[in-house]
């Protein structure tokens, strides 16, 4: 059972390079996110897409862009990277549409990027 | 708007009990709850929706209080398997539109032989 897959698991960049971060869920679920992670900070939403076909801002989306291929891929794309975009980065999804029903978000095992 | 954890921190002794905190400014619909182990991924711990229910889940159990916008996660007899980061998750949004899920900066429990 993969789950929620990220690749790379790590990555080096130097300021300025570009750099798409994939993710792909083998669960058939219809809604999937972009988190990062810094110390002190906890889980902050980038992007998320609620289905197939449409993406949306969310708390951190300065710097990024995400395109959801099709139902089980979404990629995050940093155009220009920047030191500040040092993080550790998860995807995630989940079944159902609306957050009022009682299904869980799956996390992949998250890509952790420096940039220098 | 980032829900409020509390405390940041905790240590705890194998045996002790513990509770975390989650308060929003915002009207809640539901509240979920995730363990963190270092350098993995968050891992589902339960849901808790709108009506003022408690669930429970092995040792560890939680409330909702949607009239305080407030949930509390209850850690009875830590175990050392329990040390990690908690995270709530809120919606950002009203009423069932929103797939916004958004979460507290955490809580670190250290759980000790």
């Amino acid at each position: 059972n993969a789950g929620v897959t990220q690749t790379p698991k790590f990555q080096v960049l130097k300021t300025g390079q570009s750099m798409t971060l994939q993710c792909a869920q083998d669960m058939n679920h219809n809604s999937m996110y972009w988190y990062r992670q810094d110390p002190g900070m906890g889980l902050r939403l980038i992007y998320y897409s609620a289905s197939e076909g449409t993406t949306d801002k969310g708390e951190v989306p300065n710097g990024y862009n995400v395109s959801r291929l099709n139902k089980r891929e979404f990629s995050l794309r940093l155009e220009s990277a920047a030191p500040s975009q040092t993080s550790v980065y998860f995807c995630a999804s989940r079944s159902s549409t609306y957050l009022y029903s009682n299904q869980p978000q799956h996390f992949g095992d998250g890509t952790r990027l420096s940039i220098l | 708007q980032q829900p409020v954890q509390s405390p940041q921190a905790v240590i705890l002794r194998e045996g002790e009990d513990a509770v975390i905190n989650c308060s929003s400014s915002k009207a809640l619909y539901s509240v979920h709850w995730y363990r963190q182990k270092h350098g993995e991924a968050p891992i589902f711990l339960m849901i808790l929706l709108k009506g003022g229910e408690q669930k429970g889940h092995d040792k560890i159990s939680a409330s909702f209080n949607e009239k305080k916008q407030q949930s509390s996660l209850y850690l009875t007899a830590s175990q050392l398997s329990y040390s990690g980061t908690y995270f709530c998750g809120t919606p950002d949004g009203y009423g069932g539109a929103t797939n916004k899920l958004i979460f507290g900066t955490g809580t670190l429990l250290a759980v000790q032989p």
